[in-house]
């Protein structure tokens, strides 16, 4: 099993949609979360961080569920910008970080 | 602020040639990551530094690959010899490092292609 797992997608969602990604994680030690986003071509930067009690910034929340190991991604009001791709990272301690595959996003006009 | 920088951008060689790739972290991170991203595998870790010193080398594929941290503000991944299978896009990254939510500032990559 894959030490962060998310659904590759595409996710094809109408502008003002609103959109959810979960991300599996294998390691129950595992002491932080976060979602970076990606665009084509582009580096990764960090979208959010996701606490244990969860975490909204504007349009979007982001909740972690330690008890069945997942992470989550709530995005509404979807614009043509939110189009990307979405990774799930987990911090193993030591500063090292483990990112998934990535969750890519099409948001239609 | 200038963030990570990497050179170059892009890089085209034959199978069998040297690669040295290069990154300039931000000012005052203690921490500089180097990872390797394909469609395959997706984002992976290769080495990471703290304070210049190699702290976690796990991921470094083979003996083919090699990392250097001379000093705070400059890094250096190095293939030899390349091999096709390594064509990817190399990022660095620099953060902080003061608290494990951290977030990393990655630079604009580098793209590899081996022939």
């Amino acid at each position: 099993r894959k030490e962060v797992e998310q659904d590759p997608g595409p996710f094809n969602v109408p502008e003002g949609a609103t959109v959810a990604f979960n991300c599996t994680y294998s390691n129950s030690a595992s002491q932080s979360f976060f979602w970076y986003r990606q665009d084509c071509r582009k580096e990764p930067k960090l979208l959010m961080s996701v606490y244990s009690s969860g975490n909204e910034d504007g349009r979007f929340t982001a909740q972690l569920n330690r008890a069945s190991q997942y992470i989550s991604l709530l995005i509404r009001d979807s614009k043509l910008s939110d189009s990307a791709t979405y990774l799930c990272v987990r911090g193993t301690g030591g500063f090292k970080t483990i990112f998934g595959a990535g969750t890519r996003l099409f948001v239609k006009a | 602020d200038a963030g990570v920088i990497q050179s170059p951008r892009h890089e085209v060689t034959e199978m069998g040639q040297e690669v040295t790739l290069r990154c300039k972290p931000i000012s005052g991170h203690d921490y500089l990551f180097w990872y390797r991203q394909t469609m395959m595998r997706g984002l992976e870790l290769l080495i990471y530094f703290n304070n210049n010193v190699p702290i976690d080398d796990s991921g470094m594929p083979e003996d083919r690959f090699s990392a250097k941290m001379p000093n705070a503000s400059f890094s250096t991944l190095k293939i030899q010899p390349s091999e096709p299978r390594d064509s990817a896009v190399y990022f660095c990254a620099s953060s902080r490092g003061t608290s494990l939510n951290e977030k990393l500032f990655f630079g604009s990559g580098t793209q590899l292609s081996v022939l």
